[in-house]
């Protein structure tokens, strides 16, 4: 498909483990974003690719989340040490430079 | 400071009955104003953005500077328009990053 394709769809992991979340951006889109949203809750950045570069990771929320981008394509989300309230669904998105973001179905991410 | 708010966590209205959604924002120069919808079971997609002054599935949103708003608008709403709806906007202020609201679940009632 030419969408934006998450991998796993599902995880379920005991607290203290370290996961890792894949996201295979759209062919050509320059820009790539990891999201966080809390059951019921809206969306929380995390962090945005432009390239291979991370021009901004004011949202990952402790040392523990990490992110990197190879190739200017695939991106990959590491949680180390997981805790309980790192269960969420984690978006990716991407996109041409300034254009509308094109959304994955998203890991859901449970800790238990 | 930057922000979008959506101040209804939870809109309900009967099908056929006209539908608003309320979203507002703060920004210091000229943003740009997206809808996005997320059905049940589906990916997280746009529904429209100001510069399109498109209509698509029958809503519309007019970008009002002077209130700061951007208020998503259905003359008459339909089950199938029963979704998650995100209000956002972005900015040279933000490198073009999207910002976004909290979100809005919309529930039409037959």
């Amino acid at each position: 498909g030419a969408g934006v394709s998450q991998s796993p769809s599902n995880k379920v992991t005991e607290k203290g483990k370290d996961v890792e979340l894949r996201c295979d951006p759209i062919s050509g889109h320059t820009a790539l974003y990891w999201y966080r949203q809390r059951l019921g809750q809206g969306l929380e950045f995390l962090i945005y690719f432009q390239g291979n570069s991370a021009p901004d990771k004011s949202g990952l929320p402790s040392d523990r989340f990490s992110a990197e981008r190879t190739g200017e394509s695939v991106s990959t989300l590491t949680i180390q040490r997981t805790q309980q309230e790192d269960s969420a669904v984690y978006l990716c998105a991407s996109s041409f430079t300034y254009q509308p973001q094109h959304f994955g179905d998203g890991t859901r991410l449970s800790i238990l | 400071a930057q922000r979008v708010t959506q101040p209804e966590k939870l809109l309900s209205v009967f099908k056929g009955a006209p539908v608003e959604l309320k979203c507002n924002y703060s920004y210091s120069g000229s943003p740009e104003l997206f809808w996005y919808v997320q059905y049940s079971r589906q990916r997280l997609q746009l529904l429209l953005r100001h510069i399109s002054r498109e209509s698509i599935k029958g809503f519309t949103a007019d970008l009002n500077k002077g209130e700061t708003s951007f208020h998503l608008k259905k003359p008459f709403a339909q089950e199938e328009d029963s979704a998650m709806y995100y209000c956002a906007l972005s900015g040279m202020d933000s490198n073009y990053q999207l910002i976004w609201g909290a979100g809005t679940k919309l529930i039409i009632k037959p």
